[in-house]
C-alpha cells in the first residue's frame, strides 16, 4: 500500500522569506500523481500544485515549486516570498494513474506560520 | 460555479443516534469522492463515486456507513449507531477527470457526545 510521509509537523518563516515543506512517499508504481493541499484554518482544502510522475520537469505555479526527485521518493514543496496568506495546514498526497482505485493518500499535514 | 457543498456545516449528536450529511458537488464533475480527517491527521478516504456507481469503499467504511449517489448529482453519506470514534470532519470532494486534482468542499463536522 502506498504511503505518504511528512516529517514536519510545524514549520514557521519570515514573511518574504522562502520556506521548503518535505514530503515522502512510498510506492511500487512507476507512474503517479502527486499533490499538495493547502488548508487554511476552518476553511476548505484548495489545490496548491500537481506534478505527474513520468514529466521530469518539476511543476511551478507562480510563488509555488516542487522539487520532484523520483529516486529518491521525495517531493518537496517550496513557497517563495512567502505571505500571512500562506499560513495553512500543508498536506502531501499521492494518487494511483493506473488501476481502479482514484483514492488520494494523504500525509499527517505540516502547520506553516508566517510571522510578519 | 458555486464550488462544492456541504451540509450542514456542523452536527452534534448524541452516541447511537443516526446522522446524514449531504454533499452537492460541481454540477458537470461526475466524480465524488468522500474523506474523512481526524484531528492532526490528514484526510482518509471513504468512497468513490463515478457518476451514480459506487466504484470504491474504504474498508474504514464499516457496516454503519452508507454513501449514496442518487441520479449522480448530490451525494448523502449516512452513519448509522454512531459512535464517539466517529467524532471528525467529514469531507466531499469532485472532479471531472482522474487526471484533475479535486475540489473540496468546507466539511461537516461531526461531534457525537
Amino acid at each position: 500500500a502506498q504511503t505518504v510521509t511528512q516529517s514536519q509537523p510545524e514549520m514557521s518563516v519570515q514573511e518574504a522569506e522562502t520556506v521548503t515543506l518535505s514530503c515522502t512517499y512510498d510506492t511500487s508504481e512507476s507512474d503517479y500523481y502527486l499533490f499538495w493541499y493547502k488548508q487554511p484554518p476552518s476553511r476548505q482544502m484548495i489545490l496548491v500544485i500537481r506534478q505527474e510522475a513520468y514529466k521530469q520537469q518539476n511543476a511551478t505555479e507562480n510563488r509555488f515549486s516542487v522539487n520532484f526527485q523520483k529516486a529518491a521518493k521525495s517531493f518537496s514543496l517550496k513557497i517563495s516570498d512567502s505571505q500571512l496568506g500562506d499560513a495553512a495546514m500543508y498536506f502531501c498526497a499521492y494518487r494511483n494513474t493506473q488501476g481502479g482505485s482514484e483514492k488520494l493518500v494523504f500525509g499527517k499535514g505540516t502547520k506553516l506560520t508566517v510571522n510578519p | 460555479d458555486t464550488g462544492v457543498s456541504q451540509n450542514p456545516r456542523h452536527k452534534i449528536t448524541k452516541r447511537g443516534q443516526n446522522v446524514t450529511f449531504r454533499c452537492d458537488p460541481i454540477s458537470e464533475h461526475n466524480r465524488l469522492y468522500w474523506y474523512r480527517q481526524t484531528l492532526g491527521q490528514g484526510p482518509e478516504f471513504l468512497t468513490y463515486f463515478q457518476n451514480e456507481a459506487q466504484l470504491e469503499k474504504s474498508r474504514l467504511l464499516s457496516d454503519r456507513f452508507s454513501a449514496e449517489r442518487p441520479k449522480g448529482s448530490f451525494s448523502t453519506l449516512e452513519i448509522q449507531r454512531t459512535e464517539q470514534g466517529d467524532s471528525a470532519m467529514y469531507l466531499c470532494a469532485s472532479s471531472l477527470s482522474r487526471d484533475g486534482g479535486y475540489t473540496f468542499g468546507s466539511g461537516t463536522r461531526l461531534t457525537v457526545v
